[in-house]
């Protein structure tokens, strides 16, 4: 199993510009995540999805979209990027939402916004 | 309002000492409390996780502690060792309408040769 890959590992974009950050997982977890690391500062949820075809908010969703189209796959959309979205993303799975046993986090993309 | 809470923030030891990791939350109901470890430009890798009933569980020179009365955790790391080097980082999840987890913002732990 490759767990979770996210592609890609660095990103430079202008201000304004759009991109999609991919994530996909091969232990068939319902549960995946979108978290954000700021210098400092812990993760924050930005989308969760409980299952392909759902979708739900978490703490920081503003400049953000997602989809679930697959139970593998569960892309991160940026619209219109701004400097306040220079972070490390990280996507994540788990098999449970509750016990979140096995729950997993890819290894990050490093996105920077000029 | 559910909070989880690290000390210290960073900490400096030598290699082959023992140090301790420090985790109050706030998150109730409690579902469980796990450590993970992060190395530098890589993702968390999950140490130890403890639901409600457990009060101590180890990994290898891990040992993570729970007081849910009191809402402390701890982790003990022993006999360093360079590769210790990383963030440490406490996760909370509660049982409230969302399921949500909360992340402490990390001890950053250096060891030193």
């Amino acid at each position: 199993n490759a767990g979770v890959t996210q592609t890609p590992k660095f990103r430079i974009l202008k201000i304004g510009q759009s991109m999609t950050l991919q994530c996909t997982q091969d232990m068939n977890h319902n549960y995946m995540y979108w978290y954000r690391q700021d210098p400092g500062m812990g993760l924050k949820l930005i989308y969760y999805s409980v299952g392909a075809g759902i979708t739900d908010k978490g703490e920081v969703p503003n400049g953000y979209n997602v989809s679930r189209s697959t139970t593998e796959d569960f892309p991160l959309r940026l619209e219109l990027a701004a400097p306040s979205q220079t972070s490390v993303y990280f996507c994540a799975s788990s098999l449970d939402r509750v016990f979140a046993y096995g729950y997993t986090f890819g290894s990050g993309t490093r996105l920077t916004v000029v | 309002k559910n909070q989880v809470e690290q000390s210290p923030q960073s900490l400096i030891i030598l290699e082959g000492k023992n140090c301790t990791l420090q985790c109050n939350y706030t998150v109730s109901p409690f579902s469980n409390l796990r450590w993970y470890k992060q190395d530098t430009g890589r993702g968390p890798v999950s140490l130890t996780i403890m639901t409600f009933s457990e009060n101590t569980k180890s990994n290898g020179r891990y040992t993570a502690t729970l007081d849910a009365d009191t809402k402390q955790s701890s982790l003990h790391i022993t006999a360093s060792q360079l590769s210790d080097s990383a963030s440490y980082i406490c996760v909370v999840s509660g049982l409230d309408a969302g399921n949500q987890f909360y992340f402490g913002t990390g001890t950053s732990l250096t060891v030193i040769p």
